[in-house]
């Protein structure tokens, strides 16, 4: 199976940051990678598919970058309503496998 | 509008069996790959089954001989039977529509609330 995993675990940040997140596959997935955001409660929200392409209604300030096995997601001006959990998978190969998630958090 | 609802969670004793639903809406389910994935209390998200627009099945390793994935083109439902239930088994289980990316390759777009399953005596 494909082991992902996610640095940091979490993170706080301020509004208006700029917040990365890398994400690192135990082997090459090409650009089969998915981002997805998890609020408490809250079923996952799909963000970004193929590595970097937003999904209708993502709002532009989410980007995502990478391929073979290193990944990031960025967040260019972090709002309120993106404090939450993030996580990647690969869908490269069945198993389909996430990231244990990282946190972000108020400062 | 693509809508996904889950049900049929609940409290089951070990060794039990349960029957989850996935009633889809605004789309045709057997027209997509659909999955379930699950999420223990205070963990993160595994996925757990597929099955494909043409009806093969997969399945991660920890439920297979244990779980079927199935559908009701009728009733454009997805469901995931759940037999020989253990402890390890307690999650909120989640249905996902998926769709392919620009290379065909299949991705999860849309996901139902989630019904809690809690295995336990």
């Amino acid at each position: 199976d494909i082991q992902m995993t996610q640095s940091p675990s979490s993170l706080s940040a301020s509004v208006g940051d700029r917040v990365t997140i890398t994400c690192r596959a135990s082997q090459d997935i090409s650009n089969y990678l998915a981002w997805f955001q998890q609020k408490p409660g809250e079923a996952p929200k799909s963000l970004i598919y193929g590595a970097s392409s937003l999904h209708s209604g993502v709002p532009s300030k989410f980007s995502g970058s990478g391929s073979g096995t290193d990944f990031t997601l960025t967040i260019s001006s972090l709002q309120s309503e993106d404090f939450a959990t993030y996580y990647c998978q690969q869908y490269s190969h069945l198993p389909r496998t996430f990231g244990p998630g990282t946190k972000v958090e108020i400062k | 509008e693509v809508q996904l609802v889950e049900s049929g969670g609940g409290l089951i004793q070990p060794g039990g069996s349960l029957r989850l639903s996935c009633a889809a809406s605004g789309f045709t389910v057997s027209s997509n790959y659909m999955s379930w994935v699950r999420q223990a209390p205070g963990k993160g998200l595994e996925w757990v089954s597929v099955i494909y627009s043409g009806g093969a099945t997969s399945y991660i390793d920890s439920v297979k001989g244990r779980f079927t994935i199935s559908r009701d083109n009728s009733r454009n439902t997805l469901y995931l039977q759940m037999n020989t239930l253990r402890a390890e088994d307690t999650a909120v289980y989640y249905c996902a529509r998926e769709i392919p990316d620009f290379s065909g390759y299949q991705n999860m777009r849309d996901w139902g609330q989630g019904t809690l399953v809690t295995v336990s005596s």
